[in-house]
């Protein structure tokens, strides 16, 4: 079963506008992840918080962490036609071996 | 390029017959996990493989099966398929260690499994 919910489901900007991307899930969890899917081929890897981090950054990605509110964002400063993909959030919960994917923000950057 | 592949890319079945994918981990990843991903939705976990044992899995039957292999390398078998199983496949290797659930996953490009 999906636990995280990305928010909003679509998005469409201007390149050089920022996107961001939220995420809410259900449970305590160990870590949150946001992965990147281009047209239906593999994910891939953008970043990973923890739960005692509240903040973390990698190039133009900015990822909060609100375990209170059992929330996240994902925000992308300055996107590029390139980022236009499928951006998920995923789970991982203590002593639970599975991770859990949101059905994903489909982000659109136009040129 | 993650370094984790897959095969086949495109697989078309009818109901009822069984089918193997194939996925190789990352060099050096002691963990493959598989996910279902059906059309606009976010990947679902099946199950997890650990040092060639199952170490988790999700909500699916157990027509579902898997294998991993010493050299880190995995199958993923699926009985008597329905139409519902039509999805794109992933496995995602990662470093499994003490105290941490789920380390950064790297993942594979899918198999597209049609079934007719």
């Amino acid at each position: 079963s999906q636990q995280g919910e990305e928010d909003p489901q679509a998005l469409s900007i201007q390149e050089g506008e920022n996107a961001t991307m939220n995420c809410s899930y259900k449970t305590s969890i160990n870590n949150l992840q946001w992965y990147r899917q281009n047209s239906g081929r593999g994910l891939v890897h953008l970043i990973l918080i923890r739960s005692n981090e509240r903040e973390k950054h990698s190039g133009r990605l900015r990822v909060t962490l609100d375990t209170s509110k059992k929330s996240s964002s994902l925000l992308i400063t300055a996107s590029r036609a390139a980022d236009t993909a499928s951006y998920f959030c995923a789970t991982a919960e203590y002593n639970n071996n599975d991770m859990r994917f949101g059905a994903g923000t489909r982000l659109t950057v136009k040129p | 390029e993650t370094g984790v592949t897959q095969s086949p890319t495109h697989l078309i079945k009818t109901r009822g017959q069984q089918v193997t994918l194939r996925c190789s981990s990352q060099s050096g990843h002691n963990t493959v996990s598989w996910y279902q991903q059906a059309l606009g939705q976010g990947p679902q976990f099946i199950f997890q493989y650990y040092r060639e044992e199952e170490n988790g899995r999700g909500n699916f039957p157990p027509r579902f099966s898997g294998l991993q292999f010493p050299n880190y390398s995995s199958e993923l078998n699926v009985n008597a398929l329905e139409l519902d199983d039509s999805a794109l496949y992933l496995c995602a290797s990662s470093l499994l260690t003490t105290g941490i659930s789920y380390n950064e996953q790297f993942f594979g490009p899918g198999t597209r499994l049609t079934v007719l």
